[in-house]
């Protein structure tokens, strides 16, 4: 069974730094892997979707990497702004979607 | 603004009501969820419709019961729920392929009372 998880739970950084994100899983047979976004009660929002085959996708600020061999993707935020602030999930795909708990992430100004 | 469109962003229902939450899509996607999220956790999976053909995770009670008109609509009817229901409801879809990404809608903010 796919476990995904993520790493920190929780991280306070100031306005303007640079930060990494970390989603770990543990079956490498993955068709795909997305970094959403969700703010209080909201819907989920799509950051980056990495296909399998892929290394790396870039959107603005943000990056992610995926290493499928090792089980690992990063999400890079660069010049973080208080509008960052929110919870990141990542999500693998195969048969369906498993999702990892999530980093709250806090900038602050 | 999201491609997934829900309704009702909120609601709130006695123990005896029964109601719908609804969900749209128009990106001709074949493949639409529902998600159950409780606060601080996850979405868990509750059901998938994949070409008009359902998918159940067995762990959902029978009090909630998917619905798929057409390939463009999902409904989730809620019959005699229980407090521990309150949750985030949420509808995705996405292509039936695997490579395809999940797009979500804003979600149903369910409080049962």
């Amino acid at each position: 069974k796919q476990e995904v998880t993520q790493i920190p739970a929780a991280l306070s950084v100031p306005e303007g730094e640079n930060l990494v994100l970390n989603c770990s899983f543990t079956d490498s047979a993955i068709y795909n892997l997305q970094w959403f976004r969700q703010d209080p009660g909201k819907g989920l929002t799509s950051l980056l979707l990495i296909q399998s085959s892929q290394r790396e996708q870039t959107s603005g600020r943000l990056n992610a990497s995926l290493d499928k061999s090792s089980g690992r993707s990063t999400l890079y935020i660069a010049a973080s702004q208080p509008g960052d602030s929110a919870t990141y999930l990542c999500a693998v795909r195969l048969n369906d979607m498993r999702f990892g708990a999530g980093t709250r992430l806090t900038v602050k100004p | 603004d999201t491609e997934v469109t829900q309704t009702p962003k909120h609601l709130v229902m006695g123990m005896t009501n029964k109601k719908s939450l609804k969900c749209e899509q128009h990106m001709g996607h074949r493949a639409m969820y529902w998600y159950k999220q409780k606060a601080k956790k996850p979405p868990e999976l509750m059901f998938v419709y994949s070409y008009e053909k359902l998918s159940i995770n067995e762990s959902v009670p029978s009090r909630f019961s998917p619905e798929c008109p057409n390939s463009s609509l999902l409904n989730l009817h809620l019959h005699a729920l229980q407090p521990e229901d309150s949750a985030l409801y949420l509808c995705a879809s996405s292509q039936v392929a695997g490579d395809g990404g999940y797009t979500f809608g804003s979600g149903t903010r369910l409080t049962v009372v």
